[in-house]
């Protein structure tokens, strides 16, 4: 089956600090990846939708000079968390659509990374 | 896309059968229903999609209701490792995007 990897799986990074998170799809390639973060005991919420080779699409409410994404090849999108704050401490969970896909649920999900800023 | 409601937990004893149900009673005629699960901890993970047929797999079956304004997602035997948060999400055939609810929190015990 198709497998997304996400890389590092917890981070522990001092405020102030950036921190990149890389999302990979290990056996298909992928021209929309999805970011997600999730709160304890809350539901999944879509940060950003990028596609390979354009500007990500960021939802209402996500700011986008803080949550860099960068989606320069078909198996690889990474975020950026800059001058990161304890509130930014969270799940952050990517998902990728294959290339080859006709149906619009296809979507994998990574692991998920857990983010603690201190 | 439509708004679902779901129950926010429940429980069911390892063998018997886990039914999950879900309100979506502003569905339009073109959006499916999609049923996705979280481990704690995890990435979740795809379980079955309908659209106005009653759908089953490996993993699960999906019941929807003539009007398409509720489902149910059955679980035919729980396991301990069914334990886990299930998302019932309404959204377009050609949507792209996923947008999660507070789903149910299933805990299945001995």
């Amino acid at each position: 089956g198709a497998v997304v990897s996400q890389h590092p799986s917890r981070v522990i990074c001092k405020s102030g600090t950036s921190v990149k998170i890389e999302c990979r799809s290990l056996d298909f390639q992928a021209t929309t990846m999805f970011w997600y973060r999730q709160f304890p005991k809350k539901s999944l919420m879509l940060m950003a939708t990028s596609n390979e080779g354009s500007k990500a699409t960021y939802e209402q409410g996500v700011e986008k000079d803080k949550f860099l994404i960068n989606h320069a090849s078909l198996t690889l999108s990474t975020l950026t968390v800059t001058s990161a704050h304890p509130e930014d401490s969270s799940f952050y969970i990517c998902s990728a659509r294959p290339i080859s896909s006709g149906n619009a649920y296809e979507q994998y999900f990574g692991p998920g990374t857990r983010l603690t800023v201190t | 896309d439509a708004k679902t409601t779901q129950p926010p937990s429940m429980d069911c004893a390892e063998g018997r059968a886990a039914n999950l149900p879900c309100n979506h009673s502003t569905i339009s005629g073109n959006e499916y229903v999609y049923w996705y699960r979280q481990i704690h901890s995890q990435g979740p993970q795809y379980i079955i999609h309908g659209l106005k047929n009653n759908e089953t797999n490996e993993m699960a079956s999906l019941i929807i209701t003539e009007d398409r304004k509720s489902s149910t997602l059955i679980l035919p035997h729980a396991t301990l490792r069914d334990t886990a948060v299930y998302y019932c999400i309404v959204r377009a055939g050609t949507a792209s995007k996923l947008t999660f609810g507070t789903g149910t929190r299933l805990q299945v015990t001995l």
